[in-house]
């Protein structure tokens, strides 16, 4: 079974740095790109970036490029979506999720991020 | 960018009625790369349709995709309780892969 796990939820202050989680199993990690997309409060979804866990090559969205790190440790079969200093427009849920000929099929259960001083 | 519009915003339907949910794009889309996908409330969107019409696993025949250049229907051909949900469209052709602001189908 293809599972995409997830790191619970965070609370931080805006100007802090984050790192939150998303781990596959049940395929072979090396073979599908991971995703992270993104879901403020009330709102729609959007695409922020993709990772090949095999290479590392990694495209950004360009509202998040510059405004996130996606990285990947292959050895344990996980992705990673990084903030070096958060800002409360960060708030939101953060979702990973198995890309399969670029559509998602399986999601993470979705990770909560709120930036509130 | 390609921006993809959804119509309606909302839906008000009862049990046993038909849906027509429509994803515009603002520039044509290779039908192999439109999807669509349900999410209800509190949880991660679930996979419906790939490839423009192509049921994921698991979907019920009742969910229908078609469409092509940059007009995409999803059809619910008869509404279950579980089918109340928001529904979004995905282009995911060229970067950046884009979303649908989401169609709510709710019980009238």
């Amino acid at each position: 079974e293809v599972l995409m796990v997830q790191s619970r939820a965070e609370v931080r202050k805006p100007g802090e740095s984050l790192r939150i989680s998303c781990k596959g199993s049940g395929y072979t990690f090396t073979s599908y790109w991971i995703a992270w997309v993104r879901q403020m409060p009330g709102k729609g979804l959007e695409w922020m970036g993709v990772i090949h866990p095999g290479d590392s090559d990694t495209k950004y969205s360009p509202s998040f490029e510059d405004q996130v790190t996606i990285s990947v440790d292959e050895s344990i079969n996980t992705a990673y979506l990084q903030w070096n200093s958060l800002k409360t427009s960060d708030t939101a849920i953060y979702y990973c999720a198995r890309n399969s000929h670029a559509f998602f099929d399986y999601w993470g259960q979705g990770t909560l991020i709120t930036v509130s001083s | 960018e390609i921006v993809l519009t959804q119509s309606p915003g909302t839906l008000s339907l009862s049990p046993g009625e038909r849906a027509t949910l429509s994803c515009r794009t603002s520039q044509s889309v290779d039908s192999s790369f439109l999807g669509w996908y349900q999410q209800k409330p509190g949880q991660a969107p679930r996979l419906l349709i790939y490839g423009a019409s192509i049921r994921a696993n698991g979907i019920p025949n009742r969910f229908r995709g078609s469409g092509s250049g940059t007009d995409f229907t999803l059809t619910i051909s008869r509404l279950e309780p579980d089918d109340f949900a928001v529904y979004f469209c995905h282009q995911y052709g060229p970067l950046p892969w884009t979303f649908g602001q989401g169609t709510k189908v709710e019980i009238k």
